[in-house]
């Protein structure tokens, strides 16, 4: 099945304590991207990835990393997390250049950092 | 930021009838345009893309795009109870995709 697979679906984690949401996609996509989604401000752009090695940054790139050493794995790096980092993630892939022929999502992340 | 508003509803309709949602952006160069569903607690999915001027239909469910007044609709025909969901628009171009907060839809048996 052609899928996007995050882990974990749930966390909870302390102020300041490294984490990383991984996403791995199996339809080989060169796009992929990390969007959260918070009440009232929908999905915004964390950070792209057009092919392996090449990524930069969406709308809200700070306090996160990424990176892409292989094709099917973008992972989301958090050094160190804040509360204001508290939401849902989602990780998306897309066969178009650039997504422009849509994406397919991820179940998402739920992140909680107190 | 770019920006593309929706009226965040919830918009009810009967069953049977003809749900239109809509979507309005500001980026005037955009050439990529979506729609995602989005049911509680589960992820966005693409149920249409339209790229030009005018109607695309597909099965119940059609999108219109109109670039010169900027706006992009969404109708669903034949509305169902299963369509009730959050009804998301994505507008942007080469790597870069602006969502809406969505519309929140309530399909009535």
């Amino acid at each position: 099945e052609a899928q996007v697979t995050q882990n974990p679906r749930y966390l909870i984690t302390v102020t300041g304590k490294k984490l990383t949401v991984t996403c791995s996609q199996n339809m080989n996509h060169e796009y992929m991207s990390w969007y959260r989604q918070d009440p009232g401000l929908g999905l915004r752009q964390i950070y792209y990835s057009m092919n392996v090695e090449v990524t930069d940054k969406g709308d809200v790139p700070e306090g996160y990393k990424v990176s892409r050493k292989e094709k099917r794995n973008f992972p989301l790096i958090l050094e160190s997390p804040s509360p204001n980092q508290t939401s849902l993630y989602f990780c998306a892939s897309s066969g178009g250049e650039g997504g422009v022929y849509g994406y397919t999502f991820g179940s998402g992340t739920r992140l909680t950092v107190v | 930021q770019k920006e593309v508003e929706q009226n965040s509803g919830p918009l009810s309709v009967p069953e049977g009838a003809i749900a239109s949602l809509n979507c309005t952006y500001s980026d005037r160069v955009s050439q990529s345009f979506f729609w995602y569903r989005q049911y509680s607690g589960k992820s966005p999915e693409l149920i249409m893309s339209i790229y030009s001027n005018g109607d695309k239909e597909d099965g119940r469910f059609t999108a219109q795009l109109n670039k010169a007044s900027q706006y992009v609709s969404l109708l669903i025909r034949d509305s169902q109870p299963s369509d009730s969901a959050t009804y998301l628009c994505a507008v942007g171009n080469f790597n870069k995709f602006y969502f809406g907060s969505g519309t929140k839809l309530n399909v009535k048996p």
